[in-house]
């Protein structure tokens, strides 16, 4: 089945402590971004990678590394998170940027 | 900046009913737009405009595209309980090759 699955579902976590959520899909897609939603702020991104050791920064990418050393994989960064990244998160991926995302089931972080 | 505005941002209608849906965007070197529904989880995909006053059609569902005024509604003829949900346009490109912007949303609620 065609999909993206991100990992964990659902993290608890503590202020300044290290973290990584992963991104993998099995469509061969080489465009993959992730995104996070907040109430009232809606979608907005985070990072985005066009291929293969190609990443870019989208519209809120403070605190966050990402990196694209295989096709399928996109992991999240957080070196060091904080309480205002408390969020859903969502990893996509498209076989081009103007085409169709296929999401991931999202991730639910709260930082203490 | 790029800019992609939904209204309205809630809906409260009885099934049945036809709703309409509005995007407008200001976004450069503008190539497609799409639309998404967003229930309990991840959005999933419903449509991609990329030609003027083409209709898309699925179902009960329809879009259609004004590149000249920079606008694209979303059809729900005879609502159903079932419809209820987040409904998100979002535009790839911009002033940033990859990125993708969504509007804020709008939450349809279908009453029995």
């Amino acid at each position: 089945e065609a999909q993206v699955t991100q990992n964990p579902r659902y993290l608890i976590t503590v202020t300044g402590k290290k973290l990584t959520v992963t991104c993998s899909q099995n469509m061969n897609h080489e465009y993959m971004s992730w995104y996070r939603q907040d109430p009232g702020l809606g979608l907005r991104q985070i990072y985005y990678s066009m291929n293969v050791e190609v990443t870019d920064k989208g519209d809120v990418p403070e605190g966050y590394k990402v990196s694209r050393k295989e096709k399928r994989n996109f992991p999240l960064i957080l070196e060091s998170p904080s309480p205002n990244q408390t969020s859903l998160y969502f990893c996509a991926s498209s076989r081009g940027q103007y085409y169709g995302y296929t999401f991931g089931s999202g991730t639910r972080l709260t930082v203490v | 900046e790029d800019k992609v505005v939904q209204s309205p941002l809630s809906l409260v209608v009885h099934e049945g009913d036809t709703v309409t849906l509005n995007c407008s965007y200001e976004v450069t070197n503008f190539r497609s737009l799409l639309w998404y529904k967003q229930e309990k989880k991840a959005p999933t995909f419903l449509f991609m405009l990329t030609s003027s006053g083409i209709e898309k059609k699925s179902g009960r569902l329809s879009s259609i595209l004004d590149k000249k005024e920079l606008f694209s509604i979303l059809n729900i003829t005879a609502t159903q309980t079932g419809d209820s949900a987040v409904y998100l346009c979002a535009v790839p490109g911009g002033t940033s090759y990859g990125k993708l912007t969504f509007g804020q949303g709008t939450i349809l609620t279908v009453h029995p």
